[in-house]
């Protein structure tokens, strides 16, 4: 299975600042297709998970655009530019390119 | 509006069956391949079957295969999870989404 392994598992922000959550592959998350399906969802406390970034770093309808993803292959990133209230929860990167697809054990973002 | 509402879920003993709907509105059910992804209490998300447009083509975490069966009704537009055998692993909140859009989830707990 392809494991993702997300750092740091918790971040600490104040209101105004950028952050930068990591997504690292087991393997690369290319298909054979030539997409790369890796996703990043936000999870507010006791919410569903929310789409924010598909395809690496297409921006899903709705989503403010200090959200913005970036990579390849194995090396994924998402980026908030001014972190907002609204923005705390704990974020997942999933992959769909490689059944069973997987999640990353998740980053919980704080206000410091 | 797009919605995605599940229900069935209730406290089952272990080695018994249940039976998930996810009924879908606001899109066109029979154009997206769905999932149900699982969130145990306290723990990350987890992908747990995944059934193509038509429901022609169906693919499962190996945990659950032989004993969670994913199917769809176009006609509907509902998204069922049958799960049979269930353990007390299974207890989780399970969510049906497109990935794009997810619904509020349903708990599940399996226990004596």
């Amino acid at each position: 299975d392809v494991v993702l392994t997300q750092t740091p598992p918790t971040l600490s922000a104040t209101i105004g600042q950028s952050v930068s959550i990591s997504c690292r592959s087991s393997q690369s998350l290319l298909h054979s297709n030539g997409n790369t399906y890796l996703n990043w969802l936000l999870q507010r406390p006791g919410q569903p998970p929310q789409l924010l970034i598909y395809l690496v770093s297409r921006l899903e309808s709705g989503v403010p655009n200090r959200f913005s993803g970036s990579g390849s292959g194995t090396d994924f990133t998402l980026k908030i530019s001014g972190v907002e209230a609204e923005d705390l929860g704990v974020y997942y990167c999933v992959q769909s390119t490689h059944a069973p697809y997987t999640f990353g054990a998740g980053t919980k973002l704080e206000l410091k | 509006e797009v919605q995605l509402v599940e229900s069935g879920g209730v406290l089952v003993q272990p080695g018994r069956s249940m039976k998930l709907s996810c009924a879908a509105s606001g899109f066109t059910f029979s154009s997206f391949p769905m999932a149900w992804v699982r969130q145990a209490p306290t723990k990350g998300l987890e992908w747990v079957a995944t059934i193509s447009t038509s429901g022609g083509s169906t693919y499962y975490r190996d945990s659950v295969k032989g004993r969670f069966t994913i199917s769809r009704d176009n006609a509907k537009s509902t998204l069922y999870l049958q799960m049979d055998s269930l353990r007390s692993e299974d207890t989780a909140t399970y969510y049906c989404t497109t990935w794009a859009h997810w619904g509020q989830g349903v708990m599940v707990t399996v226990s004596s």
